[in-house]
């Protein structure tokens, strides 16, 4: 079945840059979406169509992808960033329909 | 203000069955795609589910083709799945979730809490 990596973990100081990779085959072709989730809470969609923010996220956030890595950027950390991270893609499995894939997520500690 | 509320979890025996339904409410339900997504106590996000928002178009995680059903019912705005021939290793917070277009399986841009289920005898 088809994979999307990502990182366990990554910590970082606030203020510091944080930097989140996804990889995967078919990020060349599809787009990837990132998701933070807080403790106990829904995710919340943070980065569409690799490199585009939502209404209501912070310009902190910020996407990009290049060949098979997407990349999740948070510029100045801050504690309330403390999340799991997801990235996100709709592939062509083996079956030859589509389907939805998550990476494995990364715990983003800030402290 | 877009709202999702899932409901129709439960505790249920291995081989059993249950219900979810996810009532929609703040935007054009029948236009967006919909999508079931999982995560087990502990773990990551697991995608589930999706229907597209027009023509009813389905797709599943090999995990579950065959046991499971997504359906819609656009003139009530609900979402439904019908899990059967449950797990232990189904036991999970199920979540609704919108899409960001009318196609499936596409992405998903706003998130109910969820309901969950336990699998176990």
């Amino acid at each position: 079945s088809y994979e999307l990596t990502q990182a366990p973990s990554v910590s970082v100081s606030p203020g510091q840059t944080a930097r989140i990779t996804c990889s995967g085959d078919a990020l060349p072709k599809k787009f990837a979406y990132w998701y933070q989730q807080k403790s106990g809470q829904a995710p919340v969609l943070v980065i569409y169509e690799d490199i585009k923010r939502p209404s209501g996220i912070p310009e902190r956030f910020s996407g990009s992808s290049s060949g098979t890595m997407a990349t999740l950027t948070i510029s100045g950390a801050q504690v309330e960033d403390e999340a799991d991270y997801y990235c996100y893609s709709a592939v062509i499995a083996s079956s030859g329909n589509y389907q939805g894939v998550f990476g494995g997520g990364t715990k983003l500690t800030v402290l | 203000e877009v709202q999702l509320v899932e409901s129709g979890g439960g505790l249920v025996q291995p081989g059993g069955s249950l219900r979810l339904s996810c009532a929609a409410s703040g935007f054009n339900f029948r236009n967006f795609a919909m999508t079931w997504v999982r995560q087990a106590p502990g773990k990551g996000l697991e995608w589930v589910s999706s229907i597209s928002g027009s023509d009813y178009t389905t797709y599943y995680a090999d995990s579950v083709k065959g046991r499971f059903t997504i359906s819609r019912d656009n003139s009530k705005n609900t979402l439904n799945l019908f899990i059967s021939s449950l797990r232990v290793d189904d036991t999970a917070i199920y979540h609704c979730a919108k899409g960001g277009g009318i196609a499936a399986p596409g992405y998903m841009d706003v998130w109910g809490q969820g309901t969950t289920v336990s699998v176990s005898s």
